[in-house]
């Protein structure tokens, strides 16, 4: 099992250009999730899945859209952007059932000059 | 709103010598409470879940426990390998599994 699989692993990025950051795993988890961190605050929810067709915005959606077609795949798209979402985002997923926490990928850093 | 709060923000111990991290958090029903370890350049890595007031979880050099108010990640006879950052989670008991709240975590170095 690879688990949560991201690519890039870094990015640089004009402002106002858009990209796609993938996400893929190998476990059959149902709930698949993006979150960025940034210095001096916890991981925050950008948007959710809990399953294939199912997608839903979290905590800090604005600028950032999702799409899950598969189980497996999970990408994340900035529209147009900007310096603000310079940061490092994670993917990570989670079956439905057990008391296991989240599987994270290793990350991608993006910034946005 | 679910809040967590963790302390100290960094810990520079001596190998060997034990500690205890904490995470405070409020929410208004508890699901679980989660801790991670992170290393540098890494993604978070699963660690534990608690569920309920009194309860223990241990691995190796680190146990967790739960009160109703606080979790502490007690790390005894601490080595090298367990710098890391380490962070807690919450989940309330309404809405579904996404509906996690993360802490800033607590940086660990322990020196040899």
């Amino acid at each position: 099992n690879a688990g949560v699989t991201q690519t890039p692993k870094f990015q640089v990025l004009k402002t106002g250009q858009s990209m796609t950051l993938q996400c893929a795993q190998d476990m059959n988890h149902e709930y698949m999730s993006w979150y960025r961190q940034d210095p001096g605050m916890g991981l925050r929810l950008i948007h959710y899945s809990v399953g294939a067709g199912i997608t839903d915005q979290g905590e800090v959606p604005n600028g950032y859209n999702v799409s899950r077609s598969t189980t497996e795949d999970f990408p994340l798209r900035l529209l147009s952007a900007a310096p603000s979402q310079t940061s490092v985002y994670f993917c990570a997923s989670k079956t439905g059932t057990g008391s296991y926490g989240y599987t994270f990928g290793s990350g991608t850093r993006l910034t946005v000059v | 709103e679910d809040q967590v709060t963790q302390s100290p923000e960094a810990l520079r111990l001596q190998e060997g010598e034990s500690s205890s991290l904490n995470c405070s958090y409020t929410v208004s029903g508890l699901r679980g409470l989660f801790w991670y370890r992170q290393d540098p350049g890494k993604g978070p890595e699963f660690l534990f879940t608690l569920y309920s007031a009194g309860e223990e979880k241990e691995k190796e050099r680190l146990k967790a426990t739960l009160t109703k108010k606080e979790s502490f990640l007690h790390i005894t006879a601490p080595k090298p390998e367990d710098s890391a950052t380490y962070l807690c989670a919450v989940q309330p008991d309404s809405g579904g599994y996404q509906k996690v709240t993360f802490g800033t975590g607590t940086k660990l170095q322990v020196i040899p």
